[in-house]
């Protein structure tokens, strides 16, 4: 079974500087898609950024980008210039993109980093 | 933009009353998640729907919670009789999957149980 371990429960940064996500996961898929959503105070969850895995290119949505080592399983997640908005939970999570079969559309989460940005 | 709706955002009951959790999902998708997100357990899910058809629902108990989509915009979580252990937010979630497709999946607000 896969799984998706985030080893930071807890990060904090400086406005205006570059902080890093940890992500590792385990699966025995070479097929699959890897996903980083935030979940503000607000509670709704927001999708981030999402890496396929068979293009070795590193996803980036503007000041976020990943930096996706599919050997070593590590999905990091870098936030560049980093923006009091920016303070939330972050979740990495995995999905399958092997199968046929419908089960494999469920996302695996791991436990959440929780980014303090400080002013 | 497109959201997915759910209701109530917040709703505090007794133990042993029952609780019916909404979720409109966007229009068009075909896919209907319902997760459950606690400090301990992190986010759990419960069940989902394709083509509101039921998919999985083995991280549901069965012996108190049910999940049904009656039509293609209500999907609906039951929880009868509530205990304070399902205290949690509770998340609907909906995305239009098609198959070697990454699609986007679209979170509502949650709705936050508390069960006394």
């Amino acid at each position: 079974a896969q799984t998706v371990t985030q080893s930071q429960p807890e990060m904090s940064v400086q406005e205006a500087e570059t902080v890093t996500l940890s992500c590792t996961y385990d699966t025995s898929e070479s097929d699959y898609y890897l996903f980083w959503y935030k979940q503000p105070p607000s509670r709704q969850m927001i999708l981030v950024i999402r890496q396929e895995a068979y293009k070795q290119q590193n996803a980036t949505e503007n000041r976020f980008s990943v930096n996706f080592q599919k050997a070593a399983k590590s999905f990091s997640l870098k936030i560049s210039d980093s923006q009091l908005g920016d303070a939330a939970m972050y979740f990495c999570a995995y999905r399958s993109a092997e199968s046929e079969m419908d089960s494999n559309y469920q996302l695996i989460w791991g436990a959440g980093t929780k980014l303090i940005i400080k002013p | 933009d497109a959201r997915v709706t759910q209701t109530p955002r917040h709703k505090v009951t007794e133990m042993g009353q029952e609780v019916t959790m909404r979720c409109q999902p966007i229009l068009g998708h075909n896919t209907v998640f319902w997760y459950r997100q606690t400090m301990m357990q992190g986010l759990e899910l419960l069940a989902y729907f394709r083509n509101r058809a039921p998919l999985d629902d083995s991280g549901m108990p069965k012996d108190r919670f049910s999940a049904e989509m009656p039509d293609a915009t209500l999907a609906t979580l039951k929880i009868q009789p509530s205990e304070p252990r399902d205290s949690a937010v509770y998340f609907c979630a909906s995305g239009l999957y098609l198959r070697h497709t990454n699609e986007k999946l679209f979170f509502g607000s949650g709705t936050q149980l508390s069960v006394l």
